[in-house]
C-alpha cells in the first residue's frame, strides 16, 4: 500500500510570494489532514477534511491560507502572500474513517519544507 | 481545550542504556493517548496509542508506555536503546469524543555509540 504523497518536499520563496503545496492521501482514506510544523514545536493542525467537505479549519489563518480537496481526493493548500513567520514543515496525514479520527491511526506523509526569505 | 507537555527537548543516551521521555497532559474530558516518532527527514508514524484496557501498552521495536490517569502522564521508556532510534518523539492526546490531535513540542533524541 502506497503511503501519503506530497510535493514538493523542499521550496525556497521570498515574502509576499505565493506558493502550493500537493498531498495525494492513501487511497481509500476518507479525512485528510494539514499541519505546520515550525521548527522546535509538533504538528499544529490547520485544517481536516472529511472526504470534500471541511471538517475543522479553525487555526488555518484563513487571511492568506487557503485549502481545498474537490474530488475528496488530493488536497492542495495555498500561502498567499507568505509571511517570513510561514517558514516551517507543512505535514499532510490521512486517516480511513471519517468522523472516527481518535481510534484511526492517521497516516503522515514526509511533508514539505518551506522556507520564507 | 486539551494541551501535552514534553518536558525534555533533548536526551542524548548512550547505545543500550535505557531511556525515558516524559509526557504530561491536560484535559478536562477523557482522551486517548499516542507517541509518534519521526526518523531523519521522514513523516511521522504512529509508535504507540493508549486508547483503553491495560494501562501499560508497548510497540513492536521494544518501546512501551504507561498512562498514568490520577498524574496525568504518559511516558515513553525503552530498557536498551539502538542507534537506530535516533529521531525526534511527539506525544501527543485527542478528546475521546474528538476529532483533533493535539501534540507535545516532541523530543529529540540522540544515541551515542
Amino acid at each position: 500500500e502506497a503511503g501519503v504523497a506530497q510535493s514538493p518536499r523542499y521550496k525556497i520563496i521570498e515574502k509576499r510570494q505565493s506558493v502550493a503545496f500537493w498531498c495525494n492521501p492513501i487511497s481509500g482514506h476518507a479525512t485528510l489532514y494539514w499541519y505546520q510544523q515550525i521548527l522546535g514545536q509538533g504538528p499544529k493542525l490547520l485544517i481536516q477534511f472529511q472526504n470534500n467537505g471541511v471538517v475543522d479549519d479553525s487555526q488555518l489563518p484563513k487571511d492568506r491560507f487557503s485549502a481545498e480537496r474537490l474530488k475528496g481526493v488530493d488536497s492542495t493548500l495555498k500561502i498567499q502572500p507568505a509571511k517570513l513567520e510561514d517558514s516551517a514543515v507543512y505535514l499532510c496525514a490521512s486517516s480511513r474513517q471519517p468522523g472516527q479520527a481518535s481510534i484511526n491511526e492517521q497516516f503522515f506523509g514526509p511533508g514539505t519544507r518551506l522556507t520564507v526569505l | 481545550a486539551q494541551s501535552v507537555t514534553q518536558l525534555d527537548s533533548q536526551v542524548p543516551v548512550f547505545e543500550e542504556a535505557p531511556v525515558e521521555l516524559r509526557c504530561n497532559y491536560s484535559s478536562s474530558v477523557s482522551v486517548y493517548l499516542f507517541w509518534y516518532v519521526q526518523y531523519p527527514n521522514q513523516g511521522l508514524q504512529l509508535l504507540l496509542k493508549y486508547l483503553s484496557g491495560s494501562t501499560l501498552v508497548e510497540s513492536i521495536n521494544g518501546f512501551e508506555a504507561e498512562f498514568n490517569k490520577s498524574q496525568t502522564s504518559f511516558h515513553l521508556r525503552k530498557p536498551s536503546v539502538h542507534i537506530s532510534d535516533t529521531a525526534e518523539y511527539f506525544c501527543a492526546v485527542i478528546k475521546a469524543a474528538g476529532n483533533k490531535l493535539t501534540f507535545g513540542g516532541g523530543t529529540r533524541v540522540l544515541v551515542k555509540p
